[in-house]
C-alpha cells in the first residue's frame, strides 16, 4: 500500500544551522505531496505543497522539490530559528480521493 | 486564517466509559470532517470520513460500533468512544474541510484531544 517514511527525530540544530528532513513515499499513480508542520499545544497546519514531479513548494524559508525519480521529497531550510522548533510531517494524498497518508513526524528542537 | 477547535483537549476517563469529543470548525463551513488517532512515535491513521448529514466511511480496521461519529451540522462533528478501555488511550486529531475547494489546502486540523482511559 501507499506510505511515507521519514527521518526518525529527534533532530537537534542550532539556530542559523542548515536543515535537512528526509521522506520519501511509495504509492501508485501520481500523489500530491505535502509537508505539515505541529507546533506546541497547537493544530497541523500546511507548510507547503508540490502537486508533480519536480515541482518546488516553499513556504516561512523551507523548500522541498517532488522528486519522482526518487520518489523523494525532502524538507530543506538554509537557516533555522528557534521559532522552528516542532514536529514535522511528510504526507501524500493521491488525486482521486482525498485519504492522506502520514510520514511518523520529525520532531526538531532548534537550540539558540 | 480558518481555524477548527477540539473539546476537551484532554480528558482521563475510567473503563467502561464513553467519551465525547468534539470538533468545531469555528470560521467555515465544513461538508467533510475526518477523525483520526495518532500513537506516540507513529503515524496519524485515518479512522473514518464524516461528511454531514449522512453516515461516516469508517476505515479498514476500525469498529464503527466503538467509533461513533455523528456529522450533524456543517460545523460539528462529535466522536464517541463507547466503552473505553486502556487500549484505546490515544491522541484524537479532527480535520476539516471546507465547503468550498477540494483538497488538502483547504482541510484544517484541530489541535487533537488526548484520552486516557484507566
Amino acid at each position: 500500500g501507499d506510505s511515507v517514511t521519514q527521518m526518525e527525530g529527534p533532530v537537534t540544530l542550532s539556530e542559523e544551522a542548515f536543515l535537512t528532513i528526509n521522506c520519501t513515499y511509495t504509492a501508485t499513480g501520481y500523489p500530491s505531496l505535502f509537508w505539515y508542520v505541529q507546533y506546541p499545544g497547537e493544530g497541523l497546519q500546511l507548510l507547503l505543497k508540490a502537486t508533480k514531479a519536480d515541482d518546488k513548494g516553499s513556504n516561512k524559508g523551507f523548500e522541498a522539490t517532488y522528486r519522482k525519480e526518487t520518489t523523494s521529497f525532502h524538507l530543506e531550510k538554509g537557516s533555522v530559528q528557534v521559532s522552528d522548533s516542532a514536529v514535522y510531517f511528510c504526507a501524500l494524498i493521491k488525486n482521486r480521493d482525498d485519504k492522506i497518508i502520514f510520514g511518523k513526524g520529525t520532531r526538531l528542537h532548534i537550540l539558540p | 486564517g480558518a481555524v477548527v477547535s477540539q473539546h476537551p483537549s484532554r480528558v482521563i476517563c475510567k473503563s467502561g466509559t464513553s467519551v465525547k469529543i468534539e470538533c468545531r470548525s469555528l470560521d467555515f463551513q465544513a461538508t467533510t470532517m475526518f477523525w483520526y488517532r495518532q500513537f506516540p512515535k507513529k503515524s496519524l491513521m485515518l479512522m473514518a470520513t464524516s461528511n454531514e448529514g449522512s453516515k461516516a466511511t469508517y476505515e479498514q480496521g476500525v469498529e464503527k460500533d466503538k467509533f461513533l461519529i455523528n456529522h450533524a451540522s456543517l460545523t460539528l462533528s462529535t466522536l464517541t468512544v463507547t466503552s473505553a478501555h486502556p487500549e484505546d488511550s490515544s491522541f484524537y486529531i479532527c480535520s476539516a474541510r471546507a465547503a468550498s475547494g477540494r483538497g488538502t489546502d483547504t482541510q484544517y486540523f484541530g489541535p487533537g484531544t488526548r484520552l486516557t482511559v484507566l
